[in-house]
Formats: C-alpha cells, sequence, structure tokens
C-alpha cells in the first residue's frame, strides 16, 4: 500500500508485559514520528527520526519507552513493563522533508489497552 | 518550537464558513504554519500550509497576518463530515500538536 502502515491495529496486554508496536512508513521518506493520544486528549510528540541522524526522544515519557529505526525505514515502539496509564492509541507518521517542514502523513494507529 | 494558541471549540452552521483562528506570537522567521484535522478515531490528516502568503488548495484558505502572530482557517463551505479537532502547528524539529479546536459542523 501506498500509506503508512502499523501494526497491530490492537493490542490488549496485562500490566508489567513489554510490547512492541511497529510503523512501516512510506517508501522513500527520510523523517519519520511516533505520537501518543490517550482518551479523548490531543497528540503527544514521543520521539522523531530523521534520516541517520540521532533520534529526538524528547517526547519519551520514561526509560520504559524506547523506539529503533532499522536501515532508515521500519521503526519499532518498545514499552516495557507497561502500566495502565500507558493504554492510548500510539500514532505513528512519515514525511519526506528532510527539514520537519513537509507534510505529515499518518497512519490509523495501534491501540494499546493495558488491564 | 513556537507554540500555539487555539479556541477548545466552535460550532458552525452547514454550509456557511468556518473560520478557525491560531495565535501563535513566537514564531520564528523561517517557520510554516500547518494546520492537520483528526475526525474521530482516525490519524490526523494534512490540510494546509504557509510561511507569509495567504494560501489556497481544495480543502481550505490559509490566511496569514502581515506580522505572522496569527493566522485563520478558513473552510469556505462547511459539510457535516468536517466535524473534527483541528490543530494548528508551527513547524519546527518534532511537530508538537497542541489540543486543537473542536469544531461541530451543525445542521
Amino acid at each position: 500500500g501506498a500509506g503508512v502502515s502499523q501494526s497491530p491495529s490492537n493490542k490488549v496486554t496485562e500490566k508489567g508485559k513489554d510490547v512492541e508496536l511497529r510503523c512501516d512508513p512510506i517508501s522513500g521518506h527520510t523523517a519519520l514520528y511516533w505520537y501518543r493520544q490517550s482518551l479523548g486528549q490531543g497528540l503527544e510528540f514521543l520521539i522523531y527520526f530523521q534520516g541517520n541522524s540521532a533520534p529526538d526522544k524528547s517526547g519519551l515519557p520514561s526509560d520504559r519507552f524506547s523506539a529503533e529505526r532499522t536501515g532508515g525505514s521500519v521503526s519499532t515502539l518498545t514499552i516495557q513493563r507497561t502500566q495502565q496509564e500507558d493504554s492510548a492509541v500510539y500514532l505513528c507518521a512519515s514525511s519526506s522533508s528532510r527539514k520537519a517542514t513537509g507534510e505529515l502523513f499518518f497512519g490509523e494507529g495501534s491501540r494499546l489497552t493495558v488491564l | 518550537d513556537a507554540k500555539t494558541t487555539q479556541p477548545p471549540s466552535m460550532d458552525c452552521a452547514e454550509g456557511r464558513a468556518a473560520n478557525l483562528p491560531c495565535n501563535h506570537s513566537t514564531i520564528s522567521g523561517n517557520e510554516y504554519v500547518y494546520w492537520y484535522r483528526q475526525i474521530h478515531s482516525q490519524g490526523p490528516q494534512y490540510i494546509i500550509h504557509g510561511l507569509k502568503n495567504n494560501e489556497t488548495n481544495e480543502m481550505a484558505s490559509l490566511i496569514i497576518t502581515e506580522d505572522r502572530k496569527s493566522s485563520t482557517l478558513i473552510l469556505p463551505h462547511a459539510t457535516l463530515r468536517d466535524t473534527a479537532v483541528y490543530y494548528c502547528i508551527v513547524s519546527g524539529q518534532n511537530f508538537v500538536f497542541g489540543p486543537g479546536t473542536r469544531l461541530s459542523v451543525l445542521p
């Protein structure tokens, strides 16, 4: 497909378990963003990758959160020892711009529920 | 990143123009103004962006004041499907989204 693809679309896990969320950006897009959106809230920036540069991790809420982007394409967001407050929709976006001035294309998100 | 301020909610009658304001008084000279919208349970969708000049596309018009400290997104003929949360963002390193404006288009 031509859009940003995220998986899984829904994930239910137990408190304390680790989860991995995957984002497959649009081919050729150098910039990739992760956001979190809790129910009824706005988007919370988590992390930003741009090409081979060091990622901007300033939005990660705790050291339980980490993200990788392998080969400049697919990204994985990992949440360790999940807590109930981690329940949210995790959105990924990509952009072709190298200067963070381009249009962001969003995926449909991964809905995480921590019981 | 420059911060933006938007009203939390607005109503608009179907078929009328919806004018959504945004204040970005700390914008830098090379920062763009972007607008996105998010329809319930979907990912945000790009609408339009601009630097200094007014811009228009098939979805909307963007009016930026001469001092660039504020802008207005105009949906010329709002429909029920335009009901959404509208986000005004000033571009920077990491595209920070504020709470946006919840626009309700009423029949």
